[in-house]
Protein backbone atom coordinates (compact mmCIF):
# COMPACT_ATOMS: atom_id res chain seq x y z
CA UNK A 1 0.00 0.00 0.00
CA UNK A 2 1.10 3.60 -0.67
CA UNK A 3 1.82 6.00 2.15
CA UNK A 4 3.23 9.67 2.62
CA UNK A 5 4.05 10.74 5.67
CA UNK A 6 4.63 14.67 6.68
CA UNK A 7 5.65 14.45 10.18
CA UNK A 8 5.54 18.37 10.80
CA UNK A 9 2.30 19.11 11.80
CA UNK A 10 2.96 23.16 12.03
CA UNK A 11 6.35 25.24 11.46
CA UNK A 12 6.34 28.83 12.22
CA UNK A 13 9.19 30.74 10.92
CA UNK A 14 9.95 34.51 10.94
CA UNK A 15 10.15 36.16 7.08
CA UNK A 16 13.53 36.10 5.57
CA UNK A 17 14.31 32.74 7.09
CA UNK A 18 14.56 28.86 5.08
CA UNK A 19 12.34 26.62 5.62
CA UNK A 20 12.34 22.69 4.76
CA UNK A 21 9.11 20.50 4.84
CA UNK A 22 9.77 17.22 5.06
CA UNK A 23 8.16 14.10 2.98
CA UNK A 24 8.64 10.54 3.30
CA UNK A 25 7.01 7.97 1.11
CA UNK A 26 6.14 4.15 0.75
CA UNK A 27 5.25 2.72 -1.94
CA UNK A 28 5.95 -1.13 -3.92
CA UNK A 29 5.56 0.85 -7.31
CA UNK A 30 8.83 1.01 -9.36
CA UNK A 31 7.59 4.13 -11.17
CA UNK A 32 5.66 6.67 -9.29
CA UNK A 33 4.72 10.51 -9.20
CA UNK A 34 5.47 12.33 -6.78
CA UNK A 35 4.02 15.58 -6.12
CA UNK A 36 3.65 19.25 -3.62
CA UNK A 37 0.77 21.00 -3.58
CA UNK A 38 0.05 24.42 -2.05
CA UNK A 39 -3.21 25.25 -0.08
CA UNK A 40 -3.35 29.03 0.83
CA UNK A 41 -6.06 30.13 3.47
CA UNK A 42 -8.41 31.09 0.61
CA UNK A 43 -8.71 26.85 0.54
CA UNK A 44 -7.91 25.86 -3.17
CA UNK A 45 -5.31 23.35 -4.05
CA UNK A 46 -2.09 24.73 -6.22
CA UNK A 47 -0.60 22.31 -8.24
CA UNK A 48 3.74 23.30 -7.45
CA UNK A 49 5.29 20.57 -8.45
CA UNK A 50 5.36 16.63 -10.16
CA UNK A 51 8.72 14.59 -10.22
CA UNK A 52 8.61 11.09 -11.79
CA UNK A 53 10.41 8.39 -9.84
CA UNK A 54 13.05 7.76 -12.58
CA UNK A 55 14.19 11.55 -12.59
CA UNK A 56 16.62 12.16 -9.12
CA UNK A 57 17.74 15.65 -9.96
CA UNK A 58 17.09 17.93 -7.97
CA UNK A 59 14.72 21.19 -8.92
CA UNK A 60 14.63 24.78 -8.40
CA UNK A 61 11.76 27.17 -9.25
CA UNK A 62 12.72 30.41 -7.65
CA UNK A 63 12.40 30.46 -4.05
CA UNK A 64 11.65 26.96 -4.02
CA UNK A 65 13.26 23.67 -4.28
CA UNK A 66 12.79 20.04 -3.94
CA UNK A 67 14.62 17.38 -2.88
CA UNK A 68 14.28 13.82 -4.29
CA UNK A 69 16.29 10.73 -2.66
CA UNK A 70 14.55 7.65 -3.97
CA UNK A 71 17.48 5.89 -1.45
CA UNK A 72 15.45 7.28 1.97
CA UNK A 73 12.37 7.80 0.20
CA UNK A 74 11.88 11.24 0.54
CA UNK A 75 10.99 14.62 -1.77
CA UNK A 76 11.54 17.58 0.41
CA UNK A 77 10.58 20.87 -0.05
CA UNK A 78 12.59 23.96 1.06
CA UNK A 79 11.26 27.96 0.44
CA UNK A 80 14.10 30.31 0.64
CA UNK A 81 13.75 33.60 2.33
CA UNK A 82 10.17 32.52 3.47
CA UNK A 83 7.48 35.63 2.69
CA UNK A 84 4.58 36.10 4.57
CA UNK A 85 2.77 35.11 1.18
CA UNK A 86 3.67 31.52 1.68
CA UNK A 87 1.66 30.82 4.75
CA UNK A 88 -0.44 27.96 3.83
CA UNK A 89 -0.47 24.00 4.68
CA UNK A 90 1.65 22.33 2.12
CA UNK A 91 0.83 18.66 0.88
CA UNK A 92 2.94 16.23 -0.57
CA UNK A 93 1.50 12.93 -2.50
CA UNK A 94 2.14 10.60 -4.24
CA UNK A 95 0.89 8.30 -6.78
CA UNK A 96 1.41 5.25 -9.65
CA UNK A 97 1.94 6.10 -13.37
CA UNK A 98 1.22 3.07 -15.40
CA UNK A 99 -2.39 3.53 -15.97
CA UNK A 100 -3.07 7.49 -15.57
CA UNK A 101 -6.38 7.54 -13.74
CA UNK A 102 -5.18 6.15 -10.52
CA UNK A 103 -5.92 8.79 -7.55
CA UNK A 104 -2.98 10.76 -5.60
CA UNK A 105 -2.53 9.66 -1.97
CA UNK A 106 -2.08 12.31 0.37
CA UNK A 107 0.24 13.18 3.53
CA UNK A 108 -2.10 14.83 6.48
CA UNK A 109 -0.31 18.57 5.28
CA UNK A 110 1.97 20.48 7.28
CA UNK A 111 0.67 24.31 8.19
CA UNK A 112 3.66 26.90 7.18
CA UNK A 113 3.33 29.84 9.42
CA UNK A 114 5.66 33.22 7.97
CA UNK A 115 5.56 35.77 10.70
CA UNK A 116 6.80 39.37 9.58
CA UNK B 1 -6.33 27.14 -17.38
CA UNK B 2 -8.20 24.74 -16.10
CA UNK B 3 -11.35 25.13 -14.08
CA UNK B 4 -12.82 23.15 -11.65
CA UNK B 5 -15.87 24.97 -10.14
CA UNK B 6 -17.98 23.62 -7.38
CA UNK B 7 -21.94 24.88 -6.38
CA UNK B 8 -21.49 26.38 -3.52
CA UNK B 9 -18.55 27.50 -1.18
CA UNK B 10 -20.51 27.13 1.64
CA UNK B 11 -23.66 25.53 2.47
CA UNK B 12 -25.90 24.86 6.08
CA UNK B 13 -27.83 21.83 5.83
CA UNK B 14 -29.75 19.59 8.53
CA UNK B 15 -29.60 16.37 9.48
CA UNK B 16 -31.22 13.59 7.72
CA UNK B 17 -31.61 16.11 4.73
CA UNK B 18 -30.29 14.78 1.22
CA UNK B 19 -27.47 16.83 0.09
CA UNK B 20 -25.52 17.29 -3.41
CA UNK B 21 -22.63 18.99 -4.42
CA UNK B 22 -21.76 19.68 -7.50
CA UNK B 23 -18.25 19.48 -9.43
CA UNK B 24 -18.04 21.02 -13.36
CA UNK B 25 -14.43 20.75 -14.76
CA UNK B 26 -14.11 23.27 -18.44
CA UNK B 27 -11.19 20.93 -19.78
CA UNK B 28 -12.12 17.44 -20.56
CA UNK B 29 -10.34 15.45 -18.02
CA UNK B 30 -10.91 11.85 -18.27
CA UNK B 31 -10.76 12.03 -14.25
CA UNK B 32 -12.30 13.23 -11.36
CA UNK B 33 -12.30 12.75 -7.76
CA UNK B 34 -14.63 13.91 -4.25
CA UNK B 35 -12.11 14.35 -1.55
CA UNK B 36 -13.03 15.62 2.33
CA UNK B 37 -10.52 17.67 4.22
CA UNK B 38 -10.60 17.50 7.83
CA UNK B 39 -8.47 18.90 10.16
CA UNK B 40 -5.78 16.56 11.17
CA UNK B 41 -6.69 13.92 9.06
CA UNK B 42 -5.63 15.47 5.45
CA UNK B 43 -7.33 14.90 2.21
CA UNK B 44 -9.22 11.61 1.75
CA UNK B 45 -10.64 10.38 -1.59
CA UNK B 46 -14.62 9.39 -1.32
CA UNK B 47 -14.94 8.34 -4.64
CA UNK B 48 -13.32 8.79 -8.16
CA UNK B 49 -14.58 8.26 -11.65
CA UNK B 50 -12.29 7.43 -14.83
CA UNK B 51 -15.29 8.19 -17.12
CA UNK B 52 -18.80 8.63 -17.68
CA UNK B 53 -20.92 6.54 -15.90
CA UNK B 54 -17.90 4.90 -14.09
CA UNK B 55 -17.49 5.03 -10.26
CA UNK B 56 -14.53 3.73 -7.84
CA UNK B 57 -15.09 3.73 -4.21
CA UNK B 58 -12.45 5.60 -2.16
CA UNK B 59 -11.14 5.43 1.28
CA UNK B 60 -14.15 6.59 2.71
CA UNK B 61 -17.63 5.98 0.67
CA UNK B 62 -19.79 4.98 3.48
CA UNK B 63 -22.76 7.73 3.71
CA UNK B 64 -22.06 8.75 0.49
CA UNK B 65 -22.70 8.14 -3.25
CA UNK B 66 -21.85 9.94 -7.01
CA UNK B 67 -23.02 10.29 -10.19
CA UNK B 68 -21.47 11.02 -13.66
CA UNK B 69 -23.59 11.33 -16.52
CA UNK B 70 -21.36 14.01 -18.36
CA UNK B 71 -17.74 13.91 -18.59
CA UNK B 72 -17.40 17.29 -17.52
CA UNK B 73 -19.71 17.00 -14.11
CA UNK B 74 -18.98 14.84 -10.92
CA UNK B 75 -21.76 15.22 -8.53
CA UNK B 76 -21.43 14.08 -4.68
CA UNK B 77 -24.42 12.94 -3.06
CA UNK B 78 -25.01 12.65 0.86
CA UNK B 79 -28.06 10.33 1.16
CA UNK B 80 -29.14 11.24 4.39
CA UNK B 81 -26.74 13.85 5.82
CA UNK B 82 -25.12 13.54 8.95
CA UNK B 83 -23.63 15.89 11.64
CA UNK B 84 -20.08 13.70 11.04
CA UNK B 85 -20.13 14.58 7.68
CA UNK B 86 -19.50 18.61 8.20
CA UNK B 87 -16.16 19.03 6.52
CA UNK B 88 -14.66 20.84 3.83
CA UNK B 89 -15.27 18.75 0.30
CA UNK B 90 -12.58 18.80 -2.51
CA UNK B 91 -13.84 17.98 -6.17
CA UNK B 92 -10.86 17.56 -8.69
CA UNK B 93 -9.99 16.49 -12.21
CA UNK B 94 -7.11 15.26 -14.07
CA UNK B 95 -6.09 14.06 -17.60
CA UNK B 96 -4.69 10.92 -18.62
CA UNK B 97 -2.02 11.86 -21.11
CA UNK B 98 0.94 11.29 -19.89
CA UNK B 99 2.37 14.84 -20.30
CA UNK B 100 0.52 15.53 -17.39
CA UNK B 101 -0.51 12.40 -15.46
CA UNK B 102 -1.33 12.53 -11.82
CA UNK B 103 -1.40 16.03 -11.80
CA UNK B 104 -4.72 17.06 -9.86
CA UNK B 105 -6.47 20.30 -10.36
CA UNK B 106 -8.92 21.29 -7.42
CA UNK B 107 -12.02 23.61 -7.30
CA UNK B 108 -12.29 26.01 -4.48
CA UNK B 109 -14.08 23.32 -1.82
CA UNK B 110 -17.44 23.41 -0.45
CA UNK B 111 -17.60 24.10 3.34
CA UNK B 112 -20.54 22.12 4.22
CA UNK B 113 -22.05 22.19 7.69
CA UNK B 114 -24.96 19.62 9.27
CA UNK B 115 -26.82 20.95 12.11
Amino acid sequence: AQKVTQAQTEISVVEKEDVTLDCVYETRDTTYYLFWYKQPPSGELVFLIRRNSFDEQNEISGRYSWNFQKSTSSFNFTITASQVVDSAVYFCALSEVTSGNTPLVFGKGTRLSVIA
Amino acid sequence: DVKVTQSSRYLVKRTGEKVFLECVQDMDHENMFWYRQDPGLGLRLIYFSYDVKMKEKGDIPEGYSVSREKKERFSLILESASTNQTSMYLCASSEVASGRRGEQFFGPGTRLTVL
